[in-house]
């Protein structure tokens, strides 16, 4: 595809209910990451997967989130037991190279908000 | 650990010139970038700087200055268009792996 693309755009979910956020990223790119933005903050880095390498997981904030990565394509971020404090904004990037420093290509966004 | 500081907000007029200075402490660091966030959008890059000096880019310039552990965007003959968050993010080598981490941002106002 031509960019980064995010499913759902929008996902309004009840406390306590189990969420997975779907992120494509371009086709190629050996990088890809996940971050959170809460209302007019910056961006939280929440984990980062390069190529076949283990991924990255420290900036999970708790063992309700995890993510996996699929045939180093598309990335799959699960929240169990939603609570109200993992509204926010979840951001999923990619880039070509081994991250860092190389350009990264965000996409649209999931907008979570948990009642 | 790592810090970046950044202004939170600047406001400055139409056509004029602003600089958004970044901070930035950190262990293994290997380059400075900058994004443009709009309001309800995605963060999109705009520089990078691996070595000190300064990076133009049309009417965006981007400065770094390792020794200083600081750098500075600087974007001239402003448009309304630039109202946005801009963000600086320090790149570092971490246990063999680069990482980006991301400064708070800076909002900035552009009035007529």
């Amino acid at each position: 595809g031509a960019g980064v693309s995010q499913s759902p755009s929008n996902k309004v979910t009840e406390k306590g209910k189990d969420v997975e956020l779907r992120c494509d990223p371009i086709s190629g790119h050996t990088a890809l990451y996940w971050y959170r933005q809460s209302l007019g903050q910056g961006l939280e880095f929440l984990i980062y997967f390069q190529g076949n390498s283990a991924p990255d997981k420290s900036g999970l904030p708790s063992d309700r989130f995890s993510a996996e990565r699929t045939g180093g394509s598309v990335s799959t971020l699960t929240i169990q037991r939603t609570q109200q404090e993992d509204s926010a904004v979840y951001l999923c990037a990619s880039s070509l190279g081994a991250g860092g420093g190389e350009t990264q290509y965000f996409g649209p966004g999931t907008r979570l908000l948990v009642l | 650990g790592q810090s970046l500081e950044q202004p939170s907000e600047v406001t400055a007029v139409e056509g004029a010139i602003v600089q958004i200075n970044c901070t930035y402490q950190t262990s293994g660091f290997y380059g400075l970038s900058w994004y443009q966030q709009h309001d309800g959008g995605a963060p999109t890059f705009l520089s990078y700087n691996a070595l000190d000096g300064l990076e133009e880019t049309g009417r965006f310039s981007s400065f770094l200055s390792r020794s200083d552990s600081y750098g500075y965007l600087l974007l001239q003959e402003l448009q309304m268009k630039d109202s946005a968050s801009y963000f600086c993010a320090v790149c570092r080598m971490d246990t063999g792996r680069r990482a980006l981490t991301f400064g708070s941002g800076t909002r900035l106002q552009v009035q007529p």
